[in-house]
């Protein structure tokens, strides 16, 4: 299957600040999708974005499928942001089933 | 719409036992796909289902089982539970399968003693 890794695997940010999340991935996909998981286990979408730059209010998302990595931005960082985000990846040969990173524990503190 | 719905939230089991846990997707999604959650090993795929066939199955031993229904609905069964079964099962719905945005349940807790 494809490997896929996320750095940092621990983050913490003062609220207010910025921050990059990494998601690098060994094979073609044609799905990628970052997901927020609360701490009570939900997975939640944050996007869709096999290719391209996509904006959702303080968060934004640019994959680069050529080079095989995709980014998270989160900017203007607030405590509810907390949690653990993962990259998932669908690889464009073999199996239909995602591929998880290990992900990346964000802490915003007050 | 009413999004992805698994039942039980919780359960509680001893080794050897078997167990049930079921899954409804958004409606009008014909895709459901099964993940197991545990801290040591990270979200595993276990399997998809089509418009009642599976697709697509992970590495997981034949004690790892599931079915769809006509109505999209689906079951995963595990028989033969172990201490490494308790995780956090998660059920993803789609319209079409795993080249589409994958929708989320909020799973269920399996702990095995």
């Amino acid at each position: 299957g494809i490997q896929v890794e996320q750095s940092p695997p621990d983050l913490i940010l003062q609220e207010g600040a910025n921050s990059t999340l990494r998601c690098n991935f060994s094979d073609s996909v044609n799905n990628l999708q970052w997901f927020h998981q609360n701490p009570w286990g939900q997975l939640i979408n944050l996007f869709y974005i096999p290719s391209g730059t996509k904006q959702n209010g303080r968060l934004s998302a640019t994959t680069v499928a050529t080079e095989r990595y995709s980014l998270l931005y989160i900017s203007s960082s607030q405590t509810t942001d907390s949690g653990v985000y993962f990259c998932a990846v669908r690889g464009s040969r073999g199996a239909n089933n995602l591929f998880f990173g290990t992900g990346t524990r964000l802490t915003v503190i007050p | 719409k009413a999004g992805v719905t698994q039942t039980p939230r919780y359960l509680i089991k001893t080794r050897g036992q078997q167990v049930t846990l079921s899954c409804s997707p958004i409606s009008g999604h014909r895709s459901v796909s099964w993940y197991q959650q545990t801290p040591g090993q990270g979200l595993q795929f276990l399997f998809e289902y089509f418009s009642e066939t599976q697709r697509n199955k992970g590495n997981f031993p034949g004690r790892f089982s599931g079915r769809q229904f006509s109505n999209s609905r689906s079951e995963m069964n595990v028989s033969t539970l172990e201490l490494g079964d308790s995780a956090l099962y998660l059920c993803a719905s789609s319209p079409q399968g795993t080249l589409h945005t994958q929708y989320f349940g909020p799973g269920t807790r399996l702990t095995v003693l």
